[in-house]
This record gives structure tokens, C-alpha cells and sequence, in this order.
């Protein structure tokens, strides 16, 4: 059971370009989410959806987009690369929204903008 | 907004004890989580308890909520090498939105 899949594992970028980090899950969840972690700032929430075709905002969307085209998969786009971005990301699913169902999260995608 | 607070870092020796504290802010939560953070890893769930507990303990884990003050502890009894990870309290906004809050995560550091 591959669990929550993400690709790639590391990228570098330089400033202005764009990426899609991508993201699968093979456990059927309707809930999947898309973190940025920093050093010492925890995990802070950029978007997410809670089933195909919704997606919604978090605390720090600016410079990202989604899309939620299928259940599976929830890819995270980003336009224009700055470094502010460097960062590492993590994408998480859950099988339903609620305080009984915590979140499986994928290895992570570490993004490096110079 | 919610917020959630944790020391940074953690220094215990091999077999000692090592407790890693939390703050948060919801006081409805329901539920309080620990995930562990293995390097190059993502988050892992490793206990979690119900609000209307006082402890929890699993095996060399134990969890410890005060409501009152609305202060979360994780204890790991006989800390081993390979406890060093990250570790992050969290909580979920139950403000309709049930997203996850977590915390800054404490890197805990075992010393052989």
C-alpha cells in the first residue's frame, strides 16, 4: 500500500519559473491537504480539499494553485518561483474531516529558489 | 487565530526520560495529536488523546492533558537513539473548518 505518494523529492528553481509538485494517494480519502514547513515555524496549511473538483484556501495560499480534477491525485502549482518559496512540502490526506481521523502525510518535496 | 506553542529543542540521554511540552489555544478541541518527524521523513501520527482523558499511556508513551491550562505533554520512557525526530503536538479548529493547528515541533536530540 504506497500510501501518499510525492513527487519529486527535490527541486531547485530559479526565480520566476514555474513547477507542479505532485501528489497521489492510493486510499481512496476525500480530504487532502498541501504544508509548507520552515524551520521552527511548524507546518503552516497553503490548501486544500475535502473531495474532487473543491478545493479551498489555507493560511498561506499566495504564489500557489491547486486542482482536485480526481480523488486520487491533488497537485500543487507554482507560477512564478520565488524564494520565499524555498521550502519544504509536505501533502497529507485524511479519510474524512473530523477530529477522529488524523492525516497521513507523504515524505515530502524539498524546493529549493535561487 | 489558534495557535500552538512548543519548545524548539530537547536534549536527553540514552535511557532517560524525555518529556516534550505543548500549549494550545481551542479549548473545544476534542482531540490532541502527536506526530513524530523522522529526517527526510513526513509526519507520523504516534498517540493521540480524547479531551475527556487525563492520560494516556501507550507502552513507553505517556500523554498527559491538563484542560485547565490547556497544556499537552508527550513523556517517552527509556529514550533511544532512534526517538531522535521531530516531534509536533497538534489540534483541529473546531470552528466548522476542522483544519489541523500545529505546533512548531521540538527536535529532540538523544544522546548515547
Amino acid at each position: 500500500n504506497a500510501g501518499v505518494t510525492q513527487t519529486p523529492k527535490f527541486r531547485i528553481l530559479k526565480i520566476g519559473q514555474s513547477m507542479t509538485l505532485q501528489c497521489a494517494q492510493d486510499m481512496n480519502h476525500n480530504y487532502m491537504y498541501w504544508y509548507r514547513q520552515d524551520p521552527g515555524m511548524g507546518l503552516k496549511l497553503i490548501y486544500y480539499s475535502v473531495g474532487a473538483g473543491i478545493t479551498d484556501k489555507g493560511e498561506v495560499p499566495n504564489g500557489y494553485n491547486v486542482s482536485r480534477s480526481t480523488t486520487e491525485d491533488f497537485p500543487l502549482r507554482l507560477e512564478l518561483a520565488a524564494p520565499s518559496q524555498t521550502s519544504v512540502y509536505f501533502c497529507a490526506s485524511s479519510p474524512r474531516q473530523g477530529e477522529e481521523s488524523p492525516l497521513h502525510f507523504g515524505n515530502g518535496t524539498r524546493l529549493t529558489v535561487t | 487565530g489558534e495557535d500552538v506553542e512548543q519548545s524548539l529543542f530537547l536534549s536527553v540521554r540514552e535511557g532517560d526520560s524525555s518529556v516534550i511540552n505543548c500549549t494550545y489555544t481551542d479549548s473545544s478541541s476534542t482531540y490532541l495529536y502527536w506526530y513524530k518527524q523522522e529526517p527526510g521523513a513526513g509526519l507520523q501520527l504516534l498517540t493521540y488523546i480524547f479531551s475527556n482523558m487525563d492520560m494516556k499511556q501507550d507502552q513507553r508513551l505517556t500523554v498527559l492533558l491538563n484542560k485547565k491550562d490547556k497544556h499537552l505533554s508527550l513523556r517517552i520512557a527509556d529514550t533511544q537513539t532512534g526517538d531522535s525526530a521531530i516531534y509536533f503536538c497538534a489540534e483541529i479548529e473546531t470552528s466548522g473548518t476542522y483544519k489541523y493547528i500545529f505546533g512548531t515541533g521540538t527536535r529532540l536530540k538523544v544522546l548515547a
